[in-house]
């Protein structure tokens, strides 16, 4: 049962453009829906993290943006740069407990 | 302070066989989580430890155990090893109770 849906697989960006990616979930006792960035050979690193009581956290180029009443999410990144080409995974979790449960990963491709 | 470290960063076994993966967790966390990542996929929850006993596991048959020793450090051991455990595994250490988890650069093992 995948828990997370994301979306798009792909992304290709211009520089200077703005890459969206959004998530959706089904259990609604998800209370922590953080953002992971995994460059190549790397294990993922925590990005930008957000709790369903706020819609929207931003963090320098990125923001999540959270509609608690449609279960869903997205990640924006203004003013993409090149450096930004990775995997990105939506993820969340439950009351503290800390399984994690990812989204299929979005691979951002920023072209100069 | 040091960060995650798992060993070894690639592996080749037969079917059948079994493996021991190692994570070194970062300096002062308590909690160590094991996630199985397949190709073009995002991360899977395999388990989680805590204070050295089993704190959750995701949906993986037996055959997938670990252990948590004094000092925090992990391992995960597969028996019986079947093809489609080919996959990069990846630790995940923090502090319990705190949602952030710090993911290592995983191991690459490819059973054929």
């Amino acid at each position: 049962q995948q828990q997370v849906k994301q979306s798009p697989q792909s992304l290709i960006v211009q520089k200077g453009g703005i890459s969206i990616i959004n998530c959706a979930y089904e259990n609604t006792a998800f209370d922590y829906f953080p953002w992971y960035q995994q460059f190549p050979g790397k294990g993922p690193a925590l990005l930008i993290a957000i709790r369903p009581d706020v819609s929207e956290k931003k963090e320098g180029r990125f923001t999540i943006s959270f509609n608690k009443s449609a279960k869903q999410f997205s990640l924006h990144i203004m003013d993409s740069q090149p450096g930004d080409s990775a995997t990105y995974f939506c993820a969340a979790s439950k009351g503290g407990y800390q399984k994690v449960t990812f989204g299929t990963g979005t691979k951002l491709q920023v072209i100069p | 302070e040091t960060g995650v470290t798992q060993s070894p960063t690639h592996l080749i076994k037969t079917r059948g066989q079994q493996v021991t993966l190692r994570c070194s967790s970062q300096s002062g966390h308590n909690t160590v989580s094991w996630y199985q990542q397949a190709l073009g996929q995002g991360p899977q929850f395999i388990f989680q430890y805590y204070r050295e006993e089993e704190n959750g596991r995701g949906n993986f048959p037996p055959r997938f155990s670990g252990l948590q020793f004094p000092n925090y450090s992990s391992e995960l051991n597969v028996n019986a090893l079947e093809l489609d455990d080919s996959a990069l595994y990846l630790c995940a250490s923090s502090y319990a109770g705190q949602e952030t988890q710090y993911f290592g650069p995983g191991t690459r093992l490819l059973v054929l």
